[in-house]
């Protein structure tokens, strides 16, 4: 079973420009989540879907964020205009669904590594 | 202050030694308790989960957790090279949300 792929593994850009990050749970996988771990600090959640729904965005940073789930399958986020703080490694995660969210085992792909310069 | 305290390290202990690895918390409404393992340039990978106090023992590992004292620990028995890796502990209160540690760099040598 392939396990959960993030696209592209590195980016590098300038400050102000546009990335879109892409990841693609594991087949199957209704509950999609992304993380950022910003060098030196702990691996911090930023949003949960359920299929196409966004079911919690608590922690997104800003507005410059946009994350989507078209049909319920692969998951893109996009930063725009993207400032230097925003460099750091940006996780995706992949779970079925369960009955209660604290006994949920989240699948980890390996991250895109974002340097903003 | 933090929701979850976790010592980075780096750790470093002979091949065979018993590894301690601990969090502390502040939010008393936590009841999933996790340690993940991350090698270099990979993701986090589910090692051990327990539910509220206790203890749970998966080969060389245990985990423990003492929510009277917001404390969990997690030992590694026999320490490998292959042990090598950074350990996060994690937890939710019951939703899908996820709290992380900053993670312990340990380096077990051969």
């Amino acid at each position: 079973e392939a396990g959960v792929t993030q696209f592209p593994s590195h980016s590098v850009i300038e400050k102000g420009q546009t990335v879109t990050l892409r990841c693609d749970p594991i087949s199957g996988h209704d509950n999609l989540y992304w993380y950022r771990r910003v060098m030196g600090k702990e691996i911090k959640f930023l949003l949960h879907f359920v299929k196409e729904s966004k079911q919690d965005e608590s922690g997104m940073p800003n507005n410059r964020f946009l994350a989507e789930r078209t049909g319920g399958t692969y998951s893109t986020l996009k930063v725009q205009p993207a400032e230097l703080e925003d460099s750091g490694v940006y996780f995706c995660a992949s779970s079925q669904d369960t009955a209660g969210g604290g006994t949920d085992t989240q699948y980890f792909g390996p991250g895109t590594r974002l340097t903003v310069l | 202050q933090k929701e979850v305290e976790q010592d980075p390290g780096p750790l470093s202990v002979p091949e065979g030694a018993i590894v301690s690895l601990n969090c502390t918390y502040s939010n008393s409404a936590f009841q999933y308790f996790m340690w993940y393992r991350q090698y270099s340039r990979k993701g986090p990978e589910l090692l051990m989960y327990t539910y509220s106090s206790g203890n749970k023992e998966d080969g060389r590992f245990t985990a423990q957790v003492d929510k009277s004292s917001k404390y969990i620990s997690l030992f590694i028995r026999d320490s490998q090279p292959s042990d090598s890796a950074t350990y996060l502990c994690a937890m939710r209160t019951g939703g899908f949300k996820t709290i992380f540690g900053a993670g312990t760099r340990l380096f077990v040598k051969a």
